[in-house]
C-alpha cells in the first residue's frame, strides 16, 4: 500500500532554476493538494484539484503552477525558484473534496532548498 | 484572527505522564475535527476524527469537543517516547468549500 508517493525527496536548486514536483495517489481518491509548510507556519495551502481535469488557487499560489495529470498524478512546477519557495511540500488526497469530513492522506514530502 | 489557534509548544513531558493539547478556533461552521501526528522528517497522518461536540476514545488517545467554546483538545495517557512527534489539530465544516483548516503544530517530546 503505497498511497500518496511524492518524488524526488530532496531536492537543491539555485535561483532562477525551474523545476516539477511529483505526486502520485493509489487510492482512487478524487481530491488532490500541495501544501507547503514552513517553521512557525503550519500547512499552507498552495494548489488543489478537487477532481480530474479541475484546479485552484490556495491559500499561497504564487510563484507556482500545477497539472492534474489524471487521476492519480498531480504535480507542482515552480518556474522560476525563488529563495522565499526554501520549504517541505507536501501532497495530500482525499476521497471528495466535498466529502464531509475531508479526510485528507499526505506524501512523505518533498525537501526544497533555493540557494 | 488565524481561523485555528494552536499553542506550537514544544511540549516536555515524562514517559507516562499524560499529555493535553489543544486548538481553539473562530468559526462556528467547522463540524469536523481531525488531529493529525507527524513523525521528524514525515507527512502528517491521521490520528483521530471526531464528529460535533464529545469525546472519542482510541487507545491511550482521547480526542474532545467543545463547540460551545470553540475549543478541541487531545489527550495522550500513559506516554511513550514513541509519542514524540508534532501534532496538528484540523478541521473542516460540513458544506459547501471544504477545504481543511489547520493549526501550527505542536511539538511533543517524551522523555525516557
Amino acid at each position: 500500500n503505497a498511497g500518496v508517493t511524492q518524488t524526488p525527496k530532496f531536492q537543491v536548486l539555485k535561483t532562477g532554476q525551474s523545476m516539477t514536483l511529483q505526486c502520485a495517489q493509489d487510492m482512487n481518491h478524487n481530491s488532490m493538494y500541495w501544501y507547503r509548510q514552513d517553521p512557525g507556519m503550519g500547512l499552507r495551502l498552495i494548489y488543489y484539484s478537487a477532481s480530474e481535469g479541475t484546479t485552484d488557487k490556495g491559500e499561497v499560489p504564487n510563484g507556482y503552477n500545477v497539472s492534474r495529470l489524471n487521476k492519480r498524478e498531480f504535480s507542482l512546477r515552480l518556474e522560476s525558484a525563488a529563495p522565499s519557495q526554501t520549504s517541505v511540500y507536501f501532497c495530500a488526497s482525499s476521497e471528495e473534496d466535498r466529502a464531509r469530513e475531508n479526510i485528507q492522506y499526505f506524501g512523505a514530502g518533498t525537501r526544497l532548498s533555493v540557494l | 484572527q488565524k481561523e485555528v489557534e494552536q499553542d506550537p509548544g514544544p511540549l516536555s513531558v515524562p514517559e507516562g505522564a499524560i499529555v493535553s493539547l489543544n486548538c481553539t478556533y473562530s468559526n462556528s461552521a467547522f463540524q469536523y475535527f481531525m488531529w493529525y501526528r507527524q513523525y521528524s522528517r514525515k507527512g502528517p497522518e491521521l490520528l483521530m476524527y471526531t464528529y460535533s461536540s464529545g469525546n472519542k476514545e482510541d487507545g491511550r488517545f482521547t480526542a474532545q469537543v467543545d463547540k460551545s467554546s470553540k475549543y478541541i483538545s487531545l489527550f495522550i495517557r500513559d506516554s511513550q517516547p514513541s509519542d514524540s512527534a508534532t501534532y496538528l489539530c484540523a478541521m473542516t465544516r460540513a458544506n459547501g468549500n471544504n477545504r481543511l483548516a489547520f493549526g501550527k503544530g505542536n511539538q511533543v517530546v517524551v522523555i525516557p
